[in-house]
């Protein structure tokens, strides 16, 4: 079964610190995709990054990188020099080849909160 | 370049009422999907759909829900006799084209609308 787990309902940070969210998955597919999505207050799903499952590098998107382990099923956004605007809920996600490629499973998601 | 459009924004519906949630997808898109998100949880796939077709209603509650993707026009999402339960807020996404990961291939990004959300009173 595919699965998502986001530990974390809450995150604080102070502004212009950097921020680990943790997502950890579970899929027997040996081919995947891992995202991650901001969803502000006004509700829209942001893309911000991806992840191959056989990409050998750590996705990067500006401030955004992924810390993709393998080996140990985990996919960490982290947010370098946080901003105010940063405070939002963000969703991890996966496809795969058992989902079709085209079902895409959540997390619970992870409120990150920036403090001045 | 329009990104994926869904209306209404905001739909309040009494109990016993039909709910039509529409969605346009990004120009040059032929692949739609419909996702739910309940409050503070997040979003559950509905179903997924090529024009005229759908592939995947998995997701999909067996009664009162149903999709289309006409070959002209947006896809809609239909609820017949809302109850309370159906108070989300309900996401439509596009993509160009299934890609199926090989060895190093992406899968293809889809992109989502900006949801509707549906208040059953």
């Amino acid at each position: 079964a595919q699965k998502i787990t986001q530990t974390q309902p809450g995150m604080f940070v102070q502004e212009k610190e950097a921020v680990t969210l943790d997502c950890t998955y579970d899929t027997s597919d040996q081919s995947y995709g891992l995202f991650w999505y901001k969803q502000p207050s006004s509700g829209e799903m942001i893309f911000l990054i991806y992840q191959g499952s056989y990409d050998e590098q750590n996705a990067t998107e500006g401030r955004y990188s992924l810390n993709f382990q393998k080996a140990r099923k985990s996919a960490n956004l982290v947010i370098s020099a946080s901003q105010l605007g940063d405070s939002a809920m963000y969703f991890c996600a996966m496809r795969g080849r058992n989902t079709g490629g085209f079902k895409t499973i959540f997390g619970a998601g992870t409120r990150l909160f920036v403090k001045a | 370049n329009a990104g994926v459009m869904q209306n209404p924004r905001h739909l309040v519906r009494r109990r016993g009422q039909e709910a039509r949630l529409r969605c346009s997808p990004m120009k040059g898109h032929s692949h739609v999907y419909w996702y739910r998100q309940l409050p503070e949880e997040g979003l559950k796939f509905m179903v997924y759909l090529q024009k005229e077709n759908i592939i995947d209603e998995s997701g999909m509650p067996k009664e009162r829900f149903s999709a289309e993707f006409p070959k002209e026009g947006p896809s809609i999402l239909r609820i017949q006799q809302v109850v309370r339960g159906d108070s989300a807020a309900y996401f439509c996404a596009s993509s160009s084209k299934l890609i199926i990961q090989g060895t190093g291939a992406s899968l293809t990004e889809a992109f989502f609308g900006q949801g509707t959300r549906l208040t059953v009173v």
